[in-house]
């Protein structure tokens, strides 16, 4: 089953806007990940942030943790064409297991 | 550092018939995973193998999917028979704690059972 679950499934903007998605989750966890996918390739690592984080950045991405709310988004900002993909929420407990949820087909119009 | 590879990218297979995936970690990480994706979904774990032992398998429908790693380095995926349902992204992971617990994923291998 999986764990995540992120809203929009799918959200179209034009270049230079920030794109928001949203990650539910149900139980406790370790940390939190984001991942993209590009059509038809494997998923690439964005970000992590552990479950005693607020907020983590890494250049144009921002993510927040709110684990009272069992919830995580991820900001992209200035968006470009080449941000679009799909991304993915995924969940960690103890044993490392990340479980992900179904994603948001993110499309950046130029 | 080289990635996680994975062969093939593609197979195409008829129903009832047997398949391999092959997936070469990236060296030193002890754990290794095989998730399936099918189309329009989120990766799905199959298996966890930390070296070569079997960590979790609680997913893999083990009457037609067997998995093992070997010397905890290369690992296979097999599926025999093949039914339709299995047409999905096989995509091998693996990670280590000097990367915080982040996956590093291959490219999958895409299998299309007719």
């Amino acid at each position: 089953s999986q764990q995540g679950e992120e809203d929009p499934q799918a959200l179209s903007i034009q270049e230079g806007e920030n794109a928001t998605m949203n990650c539910s989750y149900k139980t406790s966890i370790n940390n939190l990940q984001w991942y993209r996918q590009n059509s038809g390739r494997g998923l690439v690592h964005l970000i992590l942030i552990r479950s005693n984080e607020r907020e983590k950045h890494s250049g144009r991405l921002r993510v927040t943790l709110d684990t009272s709310k069992k919830s995580s988004s991820l900001l992209i900002t200035a968006s470009r064409a080449a941000d679009t993909a799909s991304y993915f929420c995924a969940t960690a407990a103890l044993s490392e297991k990340l479980v992900f949820g179904k994603g948001t087909k993110l499309t950046v119009n130029p | 550092e080289a990635g996680v590879a994975q062969s093939p990218r593609y197979k195409i297979i008829e129903k009832r018939q047997s398949v391999a995936f092959w997936c070469n970690p990236i060296s030193g990480h002890a754990t290794l995973y095989w998730y399936q994706q099918i189309l329009g979904q989120g990766p799905k774990l199959l298996i966890q193998f930390q070296n070569n032992g079997v960590v979790d398998d609680s997913q893999l429908p083990k009457d037609r999917f067997s998995a093992e790693r070997l010397k905890g380095v290369d690992s296979t995926l097999k599926i025999q028979p093949a039914k339709l349902e299995d047409s999905a992204v096989y995509l091998c992971a693996s990670s280590s704690i000097k990367d915080s617990y982040g996956y590093t994923f291959g490219s999958g291998t895409r299998l299309t059972v007719v």
